[in-house]
């Protein structure tokens, strides 16, 4: 198993432009969460979901989309991005009865 | 609103020491507490995790405990190696807590010096 895997690693936005994150888990798990990290922060849950086609806030949704069409991937969406979200965001996932989350690598987002 | 602090941010050591990192939490109606290890620049990875109902977990050098009536946690680390450096983070689940969903403390820098 590869685990929960993050692209991409390492990108540089302008303010205003769009992209998505990837997230893709192959273990099966219903539940996916979005975090971001901030510099010697703990991590702030962005969105999470329960399973395919059900998702929800998490702490600090703003500036931010989620869906959820498969099991397996949860793509998380920055829409005219800001330097407020300049952020190393990580997607982890659980199955519903075991209550350990596994993390991705993370990536790592610079607005400029 | 449930909060959690981790201090002291930053610990530094001497290889072979014994060490407590400490964890408090604001509201005691927690599901779980839970320890964490991040490596610089990678994903978190699950140490240790306390059911409401425990008082303690412990895996290999590590030991956690867990106090909900006080609000907090302490990590036990013993006979510290090099490869124990990193930044450690407590988390709860609160009790009222639809999807599983974390709140995390801002972590623990521990450097372990040979």
């Amino acid at each position: 198993n590869a685990g929960v895997t993050q692209t991409p690693k390492f990108r540089i936005l302008k303010i205003g432009q769009s992209m998505t994150l990837q997230c893709t888990q192959d273990m099966n798990h219903n539940y996916m969460y979005w975090y971001r990290q901030d510099p010697g922060m703990g991590l702030k849950l962005i969105y999470y979901s329960v399973g395919a086609g059900i998702t929800d806030k998490g702490e600090v949704p703003n500036g931010y989309n989620v869906s959820r069409s498969t099991t397996e991937d949860f793509p998380l969406r920055l829409e005219l991005a800001a330097p407020s979200q300049t952020s190393v965001y990580f997607c982890a996932s659980r199955t519903g009865a075991e209550e350990t989350q596994y993390f991705g690598p993370g990536t790592r987002l610079l607005v400029l | 609103k449930q909060e959690v602090t981790q201090i002291p941010a930053a610990l530094s050591v001497p290889e072979g020491e014994n060490l407590v990192l400490n964890c408090s939490f604001t509201d005691s109606a927690i599901y779980n507490l839970q320890w964490f290890r991040q490596d610089p620049g990678k994903g978190l990875t699950s140490l240790l995790l306390i059911q409401s109902s425990q008082r303690e977990q412990t895996s290999g050098r590590l030991n956690a405990s867990l106090d909900k009536s006080s609000g907090r946690s302490t990590l036990y680390i013993a006979a510290s190696q090099p490869g124990d450096s990193a930044t450690y983070l407590c988390a709860v689940a609160p009790f009222y807590n639809q999807g599983g969903k974390l709140i995390f403390g801002q972590g623990t820098e521990l450097s372990v010096k040979p």
